[in-house]
């Protein structure tokens, strides 16, 4: 089972909206937690890193928040725009491991209709 | 934007041929990493380094092999391509003595096909 969980899948809005992903995980001892975005055929570009002290972290239109308490996070885009369509990951370090251990979710697919 | 870079960018070969995947980064980051992603999955940790002369396997395995005989440069071999090898191949990089926070900075990836 992937320890780190994150919904919707996939969501289409209309440009201009605002959408909330949803990231849930289980990795313990936890580190910190990283948004990640990952446009179509190209590396994840970093956007957000919390530690478990952090409750939320902002970048410009985004926006995450981490409950470290329920295992949760959330990365809130406002005012979405045509190149936000990408996939955006949501990544969870492990603080017991030398190398900062990472794990991936699977990503929610984000496509901005005009 | 990270300077990590990742050759050839889209690659189609027959069954059986050797292959190697170039990475380069010009940040001085000591540690190195390739991940596997098939569409709509996660990340997988095929390989890291944490250093010259320091490789390790990741999570899933692989039959490709990795080399790092200069800091910058961490190629990705693989002897006999197959059809299950079809993926793509994300290099990252993370270790900056003036970056505490180990973010991973990650190329562009090469999408490789075997047929």
């Amino acid at each position: 089972k992937n320890q780190v969980e994150q919904s919707p899948q996939s969501l289409i809005i209309l440009e201009g909206k605002n959408c909330t992903l949803q990231c849930n995980y289980t990795v313990s001892p936890f580190s910190n937690l990283r948004w990640y975005k990952q446009d179509t055929g190209r590396g994840p570009v970093s956007l957000t890193i919390m530690t478990f002290s952090e409750n939320t972290k902002s970048n410009g239109r985004y926006t995450a928040t981490l409950d470290a308490d329920t295992k949760q996070s959330s990365l809130h885009i406002t005012a979405s725009q045509l190149s936000d369509s990408a996939s955006y990951i949501c990544v969870v370090v492990d603080r017991g491991s030398t190398l900062g251990r990472l794990y991936f979710g699977r990503g929610t697919q984000l496509t901005v209709w005009p | 934007e990270a300077d990590i870079y990742q050759t050839p960018r889209y690659l189609v070969i027959g069954t059986g041929k050797k292959i190697t995947l170039e990475c380069s980064q010009t940040m001085g980051h000591d540690k190195m990493y390739w991940y596997q992603q098939d569409p709509g999955m996660e990340l997988h940790l095929i390989h890291y380094s944490y250093g010259v002369n320091s490789t390790e396997k990741g999570d899933l395995s692989s039959e490709s092999t990795v080399s790092r005989i200069r800091t910058e440069h961490f190629p990705l071999t693989l002897e006999s391509a197959r059809p299950s090898h079809t993926s793509q191949y994300l290099c990252a990089s993370s270790g900056s003595p003036r970056d505490n926070s180990h973010i991973q900075y990650f190329g562009a990836g090469t999408r490789l096909s075997v047929l």
